[in-house]
């Protein structure tokens, strides 16, 4: 059974910093593309970024709204997607996702989600 | 970027009803679409991948049609456990992009 399961939210103030993780099991990790989308409380999907496969160089793209504030990486030695989001805003307040890209490019499987909350 | 368009925002149906759901893209994503399913504090569930082919474990009561910039999302018969918010996403080119959801309430 495929289970993506993150840890790392919470609260923090404007500017700090936090690191998020992404724990995989039931598939072959090193196989997928991993993202991360978020949702801000009572708002629709954001797609965040994106970090490739090995054989992809393990390339990342980013939404230009967390470009060079947010850095997705990944450790296929243990299963493991995170992202690391420094001068964190207010606006970054959400609900934050790790979802597999299926091999039709859609995300076929999401983890339950975790809560970061920026404010002071 | 490729703005997604979905309408209505919101919807009232009644159990047994058919629901059609549209998905409007700003330029041609030929069917680089999936459609998501997601309930009150849960994680998006997917539904429909390249436009029109069904999730596997995916019940065939939803059904999504369409190409090029128009989409559709079909319910046949509305259950009590469809009531949910669905959202169309778009695959061709990043930043991927989500429509702003569909909200399918009881009357």
């Amino acid at each position: 059974e495929v289970q993506l399961v993150e840890s790392g939210g919470g609260l923090v103030q404007p500017g700090g910093s936090l690191r998020l993780s992404c724990a995989a099991s039931g598939f072959s990790f090193s196989d997928h593309f991993m993202d991360w989308v978020r949702q801000a409380p009572g708002k629709g999907l954001e797609w965040v970024g994106r970090v490739r496969k090995k054989a992809n160089s393990y390339s990342t793209d980013y939404a230009a709204s967390v470009k060079g504030r947010f850095t997705i990486s990944r450790d296929d030695s243990t299963n493991s997607l995170y992202l690391q989001m420094n001068t964190l805003k207010t606006e970054d307040t959400a609900v934050y996702y790790c979802a597999r890209v299926g091999l039709n490019w859609n995300f076929d499987y999401w983890g339950q989600g975790t809560l970061v909350t920026v404010s002071s | 970027d490729i703005q997604m368009t979905q309408s209505p925002s919101s919807l009232s149906a009644s159990v047994g009803d058919r629901v059609t759901i549209t998905c409007r893209a700003s330029q041609d994503i030929t069917n680089s679409l999936a459609w998501y399913q997601q309930k009150p504090g849960k994680a998006p569930k997917s539904l429909i991948y390249a436009a029109s082919s069904l999730q596997s474990g995916v019940p065939s009561k939803f059904s999504g049609s369409g190409s090029g910039t128009d989409f559709t999302l079909t319910i046949s018969s509305l259950q009590p456990e469809d009531f949910a918010t669905y959202y169309c996403q778009q695959y061709k080119t990043n930043p991927l992009t989500f429509g702003g959801g569909t909200k399918v309430e009881i009357k």
